[in-house]
C-alpha cells in the first residue's frame, strides 16, 4: 500500500519569491513519484516526474523536485514564483510492481500574490 | 493529436438513479484509468483499463463498473447513485500500463447528485 501527504493546502508566496511546495509518500515498494498541476477548470498537467537515476528531476515551467529516500520526500520547488504559477499542485505515487493503482495527495494551492 | 476528451462537461441526477460518464483517449494510448476527486480531495483511483481489460481498482464498491472499447475509448458506469458521488470524475490515458508512464488528464465531468 502507499500514501501520499502533502504539507499545507494552502501556499502564499510574492512573485519572484522561492516556491516551495512539500511531498512524503510511504510505499512499501520502490516508488515512482509525480507532481502534476491542476488549472481552474482544466484537468492535471504533468510537470515532472521520478522514476529511476538521478534524483534532481526537472521539469517544465521552471520547476524541480528532489527525491530523498532516506526522508521519503519528493518536494517540489521553483527559484523564482511567477504570477501563471497560481494554480492546484498534486503529488501522486505509483508503485513501481502495480501500474494500476496511483495514489494522489490532496493537493496544495499555490498563491501567487504581485 | 487530440487530446483526452470527457462527455458530459457537467451532469445533475438524483439519488438512486444510473449514470454513464465517456472517455476517448488520446491517440495511440491503450490505458485509461478512472478518478474520482471530490471537493477539495485529491483524484482517487476508481479503476484502470488496459486494452480492454480491468488492470487494477481501487476502493470503491461494484456499483462502479468500466468498460473500455477495441478503440480505447472508456466508460464509467456508476449505478444507485449517493449524494456522496457527488464529484469531479476524472479520466486519464497512457501510453501503456508501465507504471512509470505519464498520465494525461482530461478536462473532467462535473457530477452533481441531488
Amino acid at each position: 500500500a502507499q500514501s501520499v501527504t502533502q504539507l499545507g493546502s494552502h501556499v502564499s508566496v510574492s512573485e519572484g519569491a522561492l516556491v516551495l511546495l512539500r511531498c512524503n509518500y510511504s510505499s512499501s515498494v520502490p516508488p515512482y513519484l509525480f507532481w502534476y498541476v491542476q488549472y481552474p477548470n482544466q484537468g492535471l498537467q504533468l510537470l515532472l516526474k521520478y522514476t529511476t537515476g538521478a534524483t534532481l528531476v526537472k521539469g517544465i515551467n521552471g520547476f524541480e523536485a528532489e527525491f530523498k529516500k532516506s526522508e521519503t520526500s519528493f518536494h517540489l520547488t521553483k527559484p523564482s514564483a511567477h504570477m501563471s504559477d497560481a494554480a492546484e499542485y498534486f503529488c501522486a505515487v505509483t508503485p513501481s510492481d502495480d501500474a494500476g493503482k496511483s495514489t494522489f495527495g490532496d493537493g496544495t494551492t499555490l498563491t501567487v500574490k504581485p | 493529436e487530440t487530446g483526452v476528451t470527457q462527455s458530459p462537461t457537467h451532469l445533475i441526477k438524483t439519488r438512486g438513479q444510473q449514470v454513464t460518464l465517456r472517455c476517448s483517449s488520446q491517440s495511440g494510448h491503450n490505458t485509461v484509468s478512472w478518478y474520482q476527486q471530490a471537493l477539495g480531495q485529491g483524484p482517487q483511483f476508481i479503476f484502470q483499463y488496459y486494452r480492454e481489460e480491468e488492470n487494477g481498482r481501487g476502493n470503491f464498491p461494484p456499483r462502479f463498473s468500466g468498460l473500455q472499447f477495441p478503440n480505447y475509448s472508456s466508460e464509467l458506469n456508476v449505478n444507485a447513485l449517493e449524494l456522496d458521488d457527488s464529484a469531479l470524475y476524472l479520466c486519464a490515458s497512457s501510453r501503456d500500463r508501465a507504471a512509470y508512464n505519464e498520465q494525461f488528464f482530461g478536462p473532467g465531468t462535473r457530477l452533481t447528485v441531488l
